[in-house]
């Protein structure tokens, strides 16, 4: 069964500050790990994946995540915070074979602060 | 590039009554699912489907019927809705294995 942990409800920084989100996996297979971004009252947004490819991926707006496998880890960075940045990040992971259900984190509240 | 649509996008409705969400999405993706959101949950699967015609249970399903009778559509229906059902639903869409998982803007349904 996989799951995922995300450390952290509410996450604030400043404008300009390094953003960290944490997160954390349990997956029986070699899992596919993605990044989305909800703005308030909508959908979800992808930010990055990681697919077995390279383990430093690179995705939208800036942000950037490095799959971890002894860590069991995809912590999702960006170097400098932004305004627009603030919605909530949810990270996710998907064991590909189960026909890609995807297992959602609870949701990291980010707080961009001027 | 219609993608995935939902409706309706808000919807209020009395308990016991039956409701049903549509999901549209025109990219013939084989998968698609629905999820409810609910505060301090994140995003919790409620079924899913590999194809037309076929359809499994997720994490979250009592209280919630699906069919799949055309590839592209792949309505929820509330049997008889009770207040825990209020929450916003997504509907979703992927070609499978590790591809990306397309989200539709939601349905936000409060049952009175």
């Amino acid at each position: 069964a996989q799951s995922v942990t995300q450390l952290g409800s509410h996450v604030s920084v400043s404008e300009g500050a390094l953003v960290l989100l944490r997160c954390n996996y349990s997956s029986s297979v070699p899992p596919y790990l993605f990044w989305y971004v909800q703005y308030p009252n909508q959908g979800l947004q992808l930010l990055l994946k990681y697919t077995s490819a390279a383990t430093l991926v690179k995705g939208i707006n800036g942000f950037e995540a490095e799959f971890k496998k002894s860590e069991t880890s995809f912590h999702l960075t960006k170097p400098s915070a932004h305004m627009s940045d603030a919605a909530e990040y949810f990270c996710a992971v998907s064991e590909g074979t189960s026909g890609s259900r995807l297992t959602f984190g609870e949701g990291t509240q980010l707080t961009v602060n001027p | 590039d219609a993608g995935i649509t939902q409706s309706p996008r808000y919807k209020i409705t009395e308990t016991g009554r039956q409701v049903t969400l549509m999901c549209h999405q025109t990219w013939s993706h084989s998968y698609m699912f629905w999820y409810r959101q609910d505060l301090g949950h994140g995003l919790r699967l409620i079924y899913y489907s590999a194809a037309a015609d076929i359809t499994d249970k997720g994490e979250v399903p009592d209280g919630y019927v699906v069919s799949r009778s055309k590839t592209e559509n792949f309505p929820l229906t509330l049997e008889s809705a009770t207040r825990s059902q209020t929450s916003v639903y997504f509907c979703a869409s992927s070609s499978g294995g590790g591809n990306t998982i397309y989200f539709g803007e939601g349905s936000w349904l409060t049952v009175v």
